[in-house]
């Protein structure tokens, strides 16, 4: 099946820096990868949907200053926290939905990032 | 403003017996639901999904039942196994957006 992965899994990092989270599909090319990101016991609260070579569209109550989504190619999608405080502490996932896909379930998850702001 | 909701953020069962997992929503305007299986440490999964012009569907020992006049779905695994043990999350959507509710864990106790 398609493998979408993500890069670090994990991360501690001090208050204040910038943070950059890497998904890629492996097998396959995806024109719209999505962000997720879910507290403990929480549902996964979409952030941003990237398209590649355009803009990012982002959820309302989302600061695209401060996470920065670029969609490079087909196969890769980057989530920059930038100025990344305590609160943004969380679990951070990506998905990417197969070219052409018609249906919801073409759309495959990465492992997620689990980002600690120290 | 949770559009959809998981009541139950556990369900225990023995090896063998039915596992029922619910999820309520409250947007009218939704038309596709699906189930998704999450692993520690892994992303979720598609597991199953419903249109809304329907009121089952059956994949194996998966099915996913709708109630739109209660805006309430549900899956049914039967016969349970402990590898069904995971986080299972349903979704809905009415677009390309994915509304997911929190999940809720499930134990299959050999």
């Amino acid at each position: 099946g398609a493998v979408v992965s993500q890069h670090p899994s994990r991360v501690i990092c001090k208050s204040g820096t910038s943070v950059k989270i890497e998904c890629r599909s492996l097998d396959f090319q995806a024109t719209t990868m999505f962000w997720y990101r879910q507290f403990p016991k929480q549902s996964l609260m979409l952030m941003a949907t990237s398209n590649e070579g355009s803009k990012a569209t982002y959820e309302q109550g989302v600061e695209k200053d401060k996470f920065l989504i670029n969609h490079a190619s087909l196969t890769l999608s980057t989530l920059t926290v930038t100025s990344a405080h305590p609160e943004d502490s969380s679990f951070y996932i990506c998905s990417a939905r197969v070219s052409g896909g018609r249906y919801q379930e073409t759309q495959y998850f990465g492992p997620g990032t689990r980002l600690l702001v120290l | 403003d949770q559009q959809v909701k998981q009541n139950s953020p556990s369900l225990s069962v023995q090896e063998g017996r039915i596992s029922i997992l619910n999820c309520d929503y409250t947007n009218s305007m939704f038309d596709y639901f699906l189930w998704y299986k999450k692993y520690p440490a892994e992303g979720p999964t598609f597991l199953i999904s419903i249109s809304s012009i329907k009121d089952k569907n059956e994949d194996g020992r998966f099915t996913v039942f709708l109630n739109k006049s209660a805006k309430h779905l549900s899956l049914h695994i039967v016969p349970s196994q402990p590898g069904d043990s995971a986080v299972y999350f349903c979704a809905a959507t009415s677009g390309s957006r994915l509304t997911f509710g929190e999940g809720t864990q499930l134990t299959v106790n050999p």
